[in-house]
Order: C-alpha cells, then sequence, then structure tokens
C-alpha cells in the first residue's frame, strides 16, 4: 500500500527557514517523479516543486524559485523541501504527492495528508 | 500559464440526483487533465485522469468526458460520501494547474 508521511511543519518568522519531509513507503521514491504541492488556508491547491523520477530535474513555480529546493534520499525513501526566505504568503499546509506517468505526461495519484507551515512574527 | 476556471462554484444537489461539474481551459491541454476530490481536513484524492479514466477504486458512478478545453465531471447518483471539494487540474504545461474549485454540497 502507497503511503506518504509529511513532517517538518510549524511556526516559523518571515525570513527564516524550514525543512519539509516526506517519508514514502509501498514503492520506492527512486522511480517516480514526486512533487509539492500547497493550499492556503481555505484556498485552493498550488503547485509548488516536482522531481523527476531520474533526480535530474527539477522544477518551481515561480512564486518559490531560487528560495526553496526539492531533493530526495533513496536511501531513506525521503523527499524533502527545503524552504528559505519564507513569507507570510507561503503560510499554507504542504502535501506531497508521487505521480504517475505515461509516455508523454504525469498526474498525482497518491498524495500525503500535509503538514501546516506557519510564517509569522 | 494555462488558467482553469471551474464553475459553479458552488453545487446543491440532493442525494441520489445526478451532478455535474464544469471545467474551461484557457488553452488547449489535450486530455492530460485531471479531477480530484477533497473532504474537509484530508488530502487530495485522484479520481480521473486523461480526462476520462477512473483511478484505482473509484466507484462507477464518477465519469469524466471532455478533451482540449472544456471537461465535465458526472456524479450519476450522489451519494453521502461526495459530497466535498472537487478540484480540476491539467498537466500538459508547466506549470501544472488547479481550478479554484467546485463546492458539492447537499441541497
Amino acid at each position: 500500500e502507497v503511503q506518504l508521511l509529511e513532517s517538518g511543519g510549524g511556526l516559523v518568522q518571515p525570513g527564516g527557514s524550514l525543512r519539509l519531509s516526506c517519508a514514502a513507503s509501498g514503492f520506492t521514491i527512486g522511480s517516480y517523479a514526486m512533487s509539492w504541492v500547497r493550499q492556503a488556508p481555505g484556498k485552493g491547491l498550488e503547485w509548488v516543486s516536482v522531481l523527476s523520477g531520474s533526480g535530474t530535474s527539477t522544477f518551481y513555480a515561480d512564486s518559490v524559485k531560487g528560495r526553496f529546493t526539492i531533493s530526495r534520499d533513496n536511501s531513506k525513501n525521503t523527499l524533502y523541501l527545503q524552504m528559505n526566505s519564507l513569507r507570510a504568503e507561503d503560510t499554507a499546509v504542504f502535501y506531497c504527492a508521487k505521480e504517475a506517468c505515461s509516455s508523454t505526461s504525469c498526474w498525482m495519484d497518491y498524495w500525503g495528508q500535509g503538514t501546516l507551515v506557519t510564517v509569522s512574527s | 500559464e494555462i488558467v482553469m476556471t471551474q464553475s459553479p462554484a458552488t453545487l446543491s444537489v440532493s442525494p441520489g440526483e445526478r451532478a455535474t461539474l464544469s471545467c474551461r481551459a484557457s488553452q488547449t491541454v489535450s486530455s492530460n487533465f485531471a479531477w480530484y476530490q477533497q473532504k474537509p481536513g484530508q488530502a487530495p484524492r485522484l479520481l480521473i485522469y486523461g480526462a476520462s479514466t477512473r483511478a484505482t477504486g473509484v466507484p462507477a458512478r464518477f465519469s469524466g468526458s471532455g478533451s482540449g478545453t472544456e471537461f465535465t465531471l458526472t456524479i450519476s447518483s450522489l451519494q453521502s460520501e461526495d459530497f466535498a471539494v472537487y478540484y480540476c487540474q491539467q498537466y500538459n504545461n508547466w506549470p501544472v494547474t488547479f481550478g479554484q474549485g467546485t463546492r458539492l454540497e447537499i441541497k
């Protein structure tokens, strides 16, 4: 059974840093593309970042480019999101998601339960 | 980026009736399109991908249709567990983008 468990969220001051983790089980993250998606309180879903299955390609939303870094540790079967220079508008529940892919495109087939990040002084 | 527009924002339907949710893309996304269901306090759940393929374990009362820029999610006979927020998503172009959601509520 595929399971994703996020951790690392919490309260951080503006300008601060936080590293989120997403521990996977039931599959090997090194074989799949993985994404982070966030949801501000009472709002919709916003894609944040993706790491390719090969681990060699990363993409970021313009709103986080240069501040966030996605990575993974295959030995721990864990995905990470390093978040620096945090802003109040980064306050959200952050979800990790496994990607399923056809020959040409990928969609998110499994999601974790999310971890809340609150940026406030 | 591609803008996804869902309608209506809120849909009130009685249990047992049919619900039809719509999503429009600002430019063609072919069939690289998905629907997700989200209940309060829970993560989104994949319902439909490829515009019309049900995900594993999704009941047959959920069906998706459309291609290009116009898409529809139909729930044929609403059950109590179906009342939730539904999001559409395109994954044809980077960045992937979501609609703002349709809240399906009990009438």
